[in-house]
């Protein structure tokens, strides 16, 4: 199994301020047949389902803020929120969809300091 | 708008089943892959198994935690996807959530939509 790791567990950013996440995998989940990272990125607010806001390491989903970013490739991949909002309070997995079983990371919670 | 709405939840004791359901609404359910994940109190998520859709044989897979007691099916014509959990542990203890897989991805799964979750657990 392809295992994720995240990092930092927790971090507190104030309002306006750059937050960054690392999530690293265990394997390259890039796919050499398309050049294509198999990473996505998930929100997850207290109480709300997980919602779905990068796929290909870097491509921002449909509606989703220009603030939220990710970069990488192979099996180290960053994500970055560029100016933190209040709502951006949440706790942030990245997954893996190179092969079965998918896998998520731990999870990072983002909090405002 | 999509939707999807998770049923079938509840107190069970270990090694008793139970079915859950995911009623969709919103898209052409037929031509999507669909997926459980679960999490357990205050922990991370965890992928539980998924069902392609019939362009891609309707076949599953699934998480070696629940692989030969878990078993997703579907049902097209009612846009409803299940998970029979059968054998339940205590360590299944979990919101178990569906979710629609990106379209066309269906052996490379990220999900899209979310269901809310219905929470089983699992106790004597």
């Amino acid at each position: 199994d392809i295992v994720m790791t995240q990092s930092p567990d927790s971090l507190a950013v104030s309002l306006g301020e750059r937050a960054t996440i690392n999530c690293k995998s265990s394997q390259s989940v890039l796919h050499s047949s398309n050049n294509k990272n198999y990473l996505a990125w998930y929100q997850q607010k207290p109480g709300q389902p997980p919602k779905l806001l990068i796929y290909w390491a870097s491509t921002r989903e449909s509606g989703v803020p220009d603030r939220f970013s990710g970069s990488g490739s192979g099996t180290d991949f960053t994500f970055t929120i560029t100016s933190l909002q209040a709502e951006d309070v949440a706790v942030y997995y990245c997954q893996q969809y190179y092969t079965t079983p998918f896998t998520f990371g731990p999870g990072t919670k983002v909090d405002i300091k | 708008e999509v939707q999807l709405v998770e049923s079938g939840g509840g107190l069970v004791q270990p090694g008793r089943s139970l079915r859950l359901s995911c009623t969709t609404s919103g898209f052409t359910f037929g031509d999507y892959a669909m997926s459980w994940v679960r999490q357990a109190p205050g922990k991370g998520l965890e992928w539980v198994g998924f069902i392609r859709s019939k362009t891609y044989g309707g076949t599953t897979a699934y998480a070696a935690s629940v692989e030969g007691r878990f078993t997703i099916s579907r049902d097209d014509s009612k846009s409803i996807a299940y998970l029979q959990m059968n054998s339940l542990k205590t360590e299944d203890t979990a919101v178990y959530s569906c979710c629609r897989v990106y379209g066309g991805y269906d052996y490379h799964a990220f999900f899209d939509y979310w269901g809310q979750g219905t929470l089983v657990t699992v106790s004597s």
